[in-house]
């Protein structure tokens, strides 16, 4: 079975450009989740999708990033303008859909995209 | 709100030396404790996790316990090998009323582990 993948694994843009992050969830996971790492701090998470629609999105720094999962499917996550801050790793995450007696189902996360702006 | 505090590395330890990774927490809801491992060039994988008060969580050699009078969740290895060189990360996940517990994970800042042959 596949893994959660990313792509790309590496962007480097400049301020103010637009970038788009592509996660490919495990088949068959309805829980999508992104979260972000800037350098030397903790994982933070960004938003949550069940299927296509956003559960949760309380996470999102503001209205530059905008994530879109159409057709439950894949997702993506866009950046426009960039700014420096938003430098960091991104990572995605699925899971599959319904609670567990063991308190919930694992979170398989991807490589994660290093995103660079300068 | 909701935090997950973890010792702060880089920490170096020649192989076979005992690890201890300390992680405390600070939650309103009932969650359940994770320690998260990410390796060279990969993701983060799931190294163990406990769900209620007292519940050792184990594998690979590690183990954590839950301890809710001390909110801590401390991460242990009798006998650390190289290739358990990583990035550590704590983590917890509160109860969710939708559905369960599918709710966002919560991290602490991670903790780099080198292990010297």
């Amino acid at each position: 079975e596949a893994g959660v993948t990313q792509f790309p694994s590496h962007s480097v843009i400049e301020k103010g450009q637009t970038v788009t992050l592509r996660c490919d969830p495990i088949s068959g996971h309805d829980n999508l989740y992104w979260y972000r790492r800037v350098m030397g701090k903790e994982i933070k998470f960004l938003l949550h999708f069940v299927k296509e629609s956003k559960q949760d999105e309380s996470g999102m720094p503001n209205n530059r990033f905008l994530a879109e999962r159409t057709g439950g499917t894949y997702s993506t996550l866009k950046v426009q303008p960039a700014e420096l801050e938003d430098s960091g790793v991104y990572f995605c995450a699925s899971s599959p859909r319904g609670a567990s007696s063991s308190g919930g189902y694992e979170q398989y996360f991807g490589p994660g995209t290093r995103l660079t702006v300068t | 709100g909701d935090s997950v505090t973890q010792m702060e590395g880089p920490v170096t330890l020649s192989e076979e030396a005992f690890l201890t990774i300390n992680c405390t927490y600070t939650a309103t809801g009932y969650p359940s404790l994770f320690w998260y491992v990410q390796y060279p060039g990969e993701g983060l994988q799931l190294l163990l996790k406990a769900t209620k008060a007292d519940d050792k969580g184990s594998n690979k050699g590690f183990e954590a316990t839950y301890r809710k009078e001390t909110t801590s969740f401390h991460l242990e290895k009798g006998s650390v090998q190289v290739s358990d060189s990583a990035v550590y990360f704590c983590a917890l996940r509160i109860m969710m009323n939708y559905g369960g517990s599918q709710g966002n994970l919560i991290f602490g800042k991670g903790t780099k582990l080198s292990v010297k042959p």
